[in-house]
């Protein structure tokens, strides 16, 4: 297996754009969680997804975020309008459940704001 | 909140045991407690979880002290390859429980 796919690994974008980020997680997991890591906050949850419905998004920053999984091979995390402040990094991970003891992370997208 | 308390950085000779701390004093019966860690510009990746019995594989061994409130994650043999930030996080095998990551220990491995 190619393991969790991010695309794509780098953005850069001007403030007040659009920006998707887009993850493929490993066939047959059921859980996909969506990460954010700065210097300041560390690594942050931001939204989780169990058999394609979204269980727990308190994570998400503001209403500027949205994520969506319309099936089971495919998330997207939206931000519009960004913001410098939104410059990342955005991990995807999944695993077959969260009882059990992996989860699997993409190589993640550096999302620079300017 | 992270439940675990980590010291921030550690250095380390390559070819030496690698002993990192982790405490979790508050830690309830029915959590486990996870190492992952973090190699520069890579997604965290899983290395080892334990619930109150010592625990070994390839990578690593974990030793939980028999009140649980505290463990040590052990690399025998540390090389600079395992240089990363090292996550210890404690988490319950009920319900739908993501990982809550803390600020982890900074390992270097010098040669």
């Amino acid at each position: 297996d190619a393991g969790v796919i991010q695309s794509p690994r780098h953005e850069v974008t001007e403030m007040g754009q659009e920006v998707t980020l887009r993850c493929k997680p490993i066939s047959g997991h059921d859980y996909l969680f969506w990460y954010r890591q700065t210097m300041m906050r560390g690594l942050e949850l931001l939204i989780y997804f169990n058999n394609n419905v979204p269980i727990d998004d308190s994570g998400m920053p503001e209403d500027r975020f949205s994520a969506k999984m319309p099936n089971a091979s495919f998330s997207t995390l939206k931000i519009q309008p960004s913001e410098p402040r939104d410059s990342a990094v955005y991990f995807c991970a999944s695993s077959r459940q969260a009882l059990v003891s992996e989860a699997f992370f993409g190589q993640g997208t550096r999302l620079t704001v300017v | 909140d992270a439940k675990t308390t980590q010291p921030p950085s550690m250095d380390c000779a390559e070819g030496r045991a690698a002993n990192l701390p982790c405490n979790h004093s508050t830690i309830s019966g029915n959590e486990y407690v996870y190492w992952y860690r973090q190699i520069h510009s890579q997604g965290p990746q899983y290395i080892i979880h334990g619930l109150k019995n010592n625990e070994t594989n390839e990578m690593a061994s974990l030793i939980i002290t028999e009140d649980r409130k505290s463990s040590t994650l052990i690399l025998p043999h540390a090389t600079l390859r395992d240089t990363a930030v090292y996550y210890c996080i404690v988490r319950a095998h009920s319900g739908n429980t993501p990982l809550v990551f803390g600020k982890g220990t900074r390992l270097s491995v010098i040669a």
